[in-house]
């Protein structure tokens, strides 16, 4: 069973520009996560998409947005790139229903954002 | 306070003994908690989860909560240098739907 694919793997940006990150999630996982890690703050959430909507949010500017297609596959978008936005932003998946219990959530690989 | 809080370390512990890593929780109404296994430059790897109160074993695992006290802990027997890496504890908070809030995660180094 394939994991969870993220895409890419590294990525260096300037600041200012945009950038487009993939992920692929587990088979027949519909929930899908996105977390930012730094070394000062930890793992930090930012969004989680089930069915296409968006379930929950975190504390991110509009800068960070997502989507998630009707084949589970998600993606997030960061606009206008700040030199903090340096980071590895990890996609997860889990099965998870509407009101079932979460049985945790696998991570893909991460895509490590440096911005110049 | 912090939502879910975890002892930075790092924790040494030889080869062989049993470790352990606690996890406090500020959300009273969190049901359910994971244990996940980050290795340096690797994402995380998820060990454990549980909801029930009591101990929870898998392998050399075993997973403890105590909800009236709000804590979780991983305990590792039998520690092999392949266990050192950081542990990161979660849990989805009240309200939280399928968020999963972190702890900043505990360094574990299994000394020979």
């Amino acid at each position: 069973k394939a994991g969870v694919t993220q895409t890419p793997r590294y990525l260096i940006k300037t600041r200012g520009q945009q950038v487009t990150l993939s992920c692929s999630p587990i088979s027949g996982h519909r929930s899908v996560s996105w977390y930012q890690q730094t070394p000062g703050q930890g793992l930090q959430f930012l969004f989680e998409y089930f069915s296409e909507t968006q379930r929950n949010k975190g504390n991110f500017p509009g800068r960070f947005s997502g989507r998630q297609f009707s084949n589970s596959r998600s993606e997030m978008n960061v606009s206008t790139l700040e030199l903090g936005d340096s980071a590895l932003y990890l996609c997860a998946s889990s099965y998870s229903g509407t009101g079932g219990w979460n049985y945790g959530y696998t991570f893909g690989s991460g895509t490590r954002l440096t911005v110049v | 306070q912090k939502e879910v809080e975890q002892n930075s370390g790092p924790l040494s512990v030889p080869e062989g003994a049993i470790a352990s890593l606690n996890c406090t929780y500020s959300d009273r109404g969190s049901q359910s908690f994971f244990w996940y296994r980050q290795y340096s430059g690797k994402s995380p790897e998820l060990i454990m989860f549980i909801y029930s109160n009591g101990d929870k074993e898998d392998g050399r695992f075993t997973a403890q909560l105590n909800k009236a006290s709000q804590y979780v802990s991983l305990l590792i027997r039998d520690s092999q240098p392949s266990d050192s890496a950081t542990y990161l504890c979660a849990a989805i908070l009240t309200g939280g739907g399928n968020k999963l809030t972190f702890g900043t995660g505990t360094q574990l180094k299994v000394e020979l």
